[in-house]
């Protein structure tokens, strides 16, 4: 079936190490995404990939990092340097034709 | 720049009453609307999304939206409420790309 992967759907780690959360798409969407989602607050863009090589800061890109060789693959990585990393991250794509995004089933990571 | 707002953080409702969840925009261009739901630690999944085109706008799950721009308004209905309507609602404005603001989002309780 099409759609898009997000692993691991659970993640701890310790504070001050480095993460690295997975999403993949089989949909052949140029365009990727990263959301974070935290309580009353809605979905935040994190950064975005409109095609392979390329990416643009999002809304709150400070203590994320991220890379597109692949179509099919936008990685998340959480540094240490991100003050408030627990959260919900949704992974997103989308077409350059079509209007809405397909999102993913997230993943919670919880840093202690 | 694009946004959305969302009256009430939570509504509760009787099952077989009528859903209303409300979502007001501001945009300085024609907006493309949508209306997501969540279900608990779930991805989002689109329910209906206006582009200009009718109004009133169906989605899935008998779920309804009309754009009146009288009024920056696109509220989400449903005649009928389903003990499985029970979910977090996301009303959000699509800007540039496939890049999406979103609003904070609504609890929808459904009651016996």
């Amino acid at each position: 079936d099409g759609g898009i992967t997000q692993s691991p759907k659970y993640l701890f780690r310790k504070e001050g190490q480095n993460v690295t959360l997975s999403c993949e798409q089989n949909l052949n969407h140029d365009a990727m995404y990263w959301y974070r989602q935290d309580p009353g607050q809605g979905l935040r863009l994190i950064y975005y990939s409109q095609i392979v090589n390329d990416f643009q800061k999002g809304d709150i890109a400070e203590g994320y990092s991220v890379s597109r060789e692949k179509k099919e693959s936008f990685p998340l990585t959480v540094t240490s340097a991100q003050k408030n990393p627990t959260a919900f991250y949704l992974c997103a794509s989308g077409s350059r034709q079509g209007t809405e995004a397909f999102f993913g089933q997230g993943t919670r990571l919880t840093v202690v | 720049a694009q946004s959305v707002t969302q009256l009430g953080s939570h509504v509760s409702v009787s099952e077989g009453a009528l859903v209303l969840l409300r979502c007001n925009y501001s945009s300085s261009v024609p907006p493309y609307l949508f209306w997501y739901v969540q279900y608990p630690n779930q991805g989002l999944q689109l329910l209906l999304k206006y582009t200009s085109a009718a109004t009133l706008v169906k989605g899935i799950n008998g779920f309804e939206a009309e754009f009146k721009k009288s009024e920056t308004s696109f509220h989400l209905t449903k005649p009928s409420a389903h003990m499985s309507d029970a979910a977090e609602y996301f009303c959000a404005v699509k800007r540039g790309g496939n890049k999406l603001t979103f609003g904070t989002g609504t609890q929808l309780k459904v009651e016996l």
